[in-house]
């Protein structure tokens, strides 16, 4: 079985920059989540989706974060502008259902800079 | 608000050691507890689901337990070794409406040769 697919894997940009992480769940996972991980903390969630629609996204910094999961499958997370204090691990998890604490599985994570 | 915190923070031990990572959560109403490793630079990989209603799960040489009522999990790494390395994390499914996981820091750990 595939894991969960995340790309890219390290993206430096300068601040102000805009940027676009991706992420492919696990085959017939209905749920997708994108955490943070900012170095020496446990991640923290940033946004959760069931199928193609947003069930908690109130961490989510909606001023410069956004994101989508569209057809309920792949989803998009962007930054736009980013800020020095973005810099972390962003790392997209998927389970087979919701609610219920069904075992979560991560992708690698992408590392961001902001410089 | 749920927390989750991890003790010790960072923990060095020679080869072939038994050793307990613990992990407590502020909050009793959890779904289920989930352990991780994370070695540098790396996702998490999932280790042990256990679910509320059970007592401890295992695999391998890990051993996990959960307390709900004390707000307690363990980890237990019979016979250490080396590639054990990397940084363990708790992580409690929280029995909020929106069921999400709450992370601990973790703990470093070290196994020396």
């Amino acid at each position: 079985e595939a894991g969960v697919a995340q790309s890219p894997r390290y993206k430096i940009i300068e601040k102000r920059q805009s940027v676009a992480f991706w992420c492919n769940p696990i085959s017939g996972h209905a749920t997708l989540y994108w955490y943070q991980q900012i170095l020496g903390q446990g991640p923290k969630l940033l946004i959760q989706f069931q199928n193609n629609g947003v069930v908690d996204d109130s961490q989510l910094p909606k001023d410069r974060f956004s994101a989508e999961r569209l057809k309920g499958v792949d989803s998009t997370l962007k930054i736009q502008p980013a800020k020095l204090e973005d810099s972390a691990v962003y790392l997209c998890a998927s389970s087979l259902e919701w609610g219920l604490g069904t075992e979560a599985f991560f992708g690698q994570g992408t590392r961001l800079t902001v410089v | 608000k749920q927390e989750v915190t991890q003790i010790p923070a960072a923990l060095s031990v020679p080869e072939g050691e038994n050793l307990v990572l613990n992990c407590s959560f502020t909050d009793s109403a959890i779904y289920n507890l989930q352990w991780f490793r994370q070695d540098p630079g790396k996702g998490l990989t999932s280790l042990l689901l256990i679910q509320s209603s059970q007592r401890e799960q295992t695999s391998g040489r890990l051993n996990a337990s959960l307390d709900k009522s004390s707000g307690r999990s363990t980890l237990y790494i019979a016979a250490s070794q080396p590639g054990d390395s990397a940084t363990y994390l708790c992580a409690v499914w929280d029995g909020g409406s929106q069921g999400n996981l709450i992370f601990g820091k973790g703990t470093k750990l070290s196994v020396k040769p």
